[in-house]
């Protein structure tokens, strides 16, 4: 399965500190994205990362890809109240004709206490 | 500008009914894709319709679903004789073909459907 597999599968931090998510999948891809949702409704695109691609960076969020380990994690410095939410990275397939077509793990819940 | 909508937002129903659920993708938007969420799952492709191109139709879990796309636009997500087991939040995402074959994936907010 292209599923991506995230860990862990629930972080409890305190406001200030970091949050780091990891997702680990098992084939090529063509891009790697993480969203976010809250209360299990719409999901908000966070960042997308190419398979050519080591880092990203946008605000406080920090994306890295490894495409020799086929995995992914998701940074969020300096946490807030407000961060919380489940966090999930979806997996755009190499080849094939439905390029915009994502697979999505299973997210990581995040609560970040005040 | 208006993001993606989908209505209705909640919808219960009984064992065996049909419904149909609609969404209104980003105006100018080439590709529309639905997906649903189980309770306390991620999220499970359904159906991704490019432009004027066959629809991938992969991720339907049988024949009691269907989609369809009209004008390019507006799409309705149809489910017949509705099982218990299709109670999920039902979204709908849109996108721009932009650079290339990179996609970032427009959510609405989801309709929850309640077999009852």
């Amino acid at each position: 399965s292209q599923q991506g597999e995230e860990d862990p599968q629930a972080l409890s931090i305190q406001e200030g500190e970091n949050a780091t998510m990891n997702c680990s999948y098992k084939t090529s891809i063509n891009n790697l994205q993480w969203y976010r949702q809250n209360s299990g409704r719409g999901l908000v695109h966070l960042i997308l990362i190419r398979s050519n691609e080591r880092e990203k960076h946008s605000g406080r969020l920090r994306v890295t890809l490894d495409t020799s380990k086929k995995s992914s994690s998701l940074l969020i410095t300096a946490s807030r109240a407000a961060d919380t939410a489940s966090y999930f990275c979806a997996l755009a397939n190499a080849g094939g004709t439905s390029y915009g077509k994502l697979t999505f793990g299973q997210g990581t819940i995040l609560t970040v206490h005040p | 500008g208006a993001g993606v909508s989908q209505s209705p937002s909640n919808k219960v129903t009984e064992k065996g009914k049909d419904v149909e659920l609609r969404c209104d993708p980003i105006s100018g938007h080439t590709a529309l894709y639905w997906y649903r969420q189980s309770l306390g799952q991620g999220l499970e492709f359904l159906i991704y319709f490019q432009g004027n191109s066959a629809p991938d139709k992969s991720g339907l879990p049988s024949d009691r679903f269907s989609a369809e796309r009209t004008g390019g636009s507006v799409s309705t997500l149809t489910i017949q004789r509705t099982q218990q087991e299709d109670s999920a939040v039902y979204l709908c995402a849109s996108s721009s073909r932009g650079d290339g074959r990179y996609y970032t994936q427009y959510f609405g907010p989801g309709t929850r459907l309640t077999v009852l």
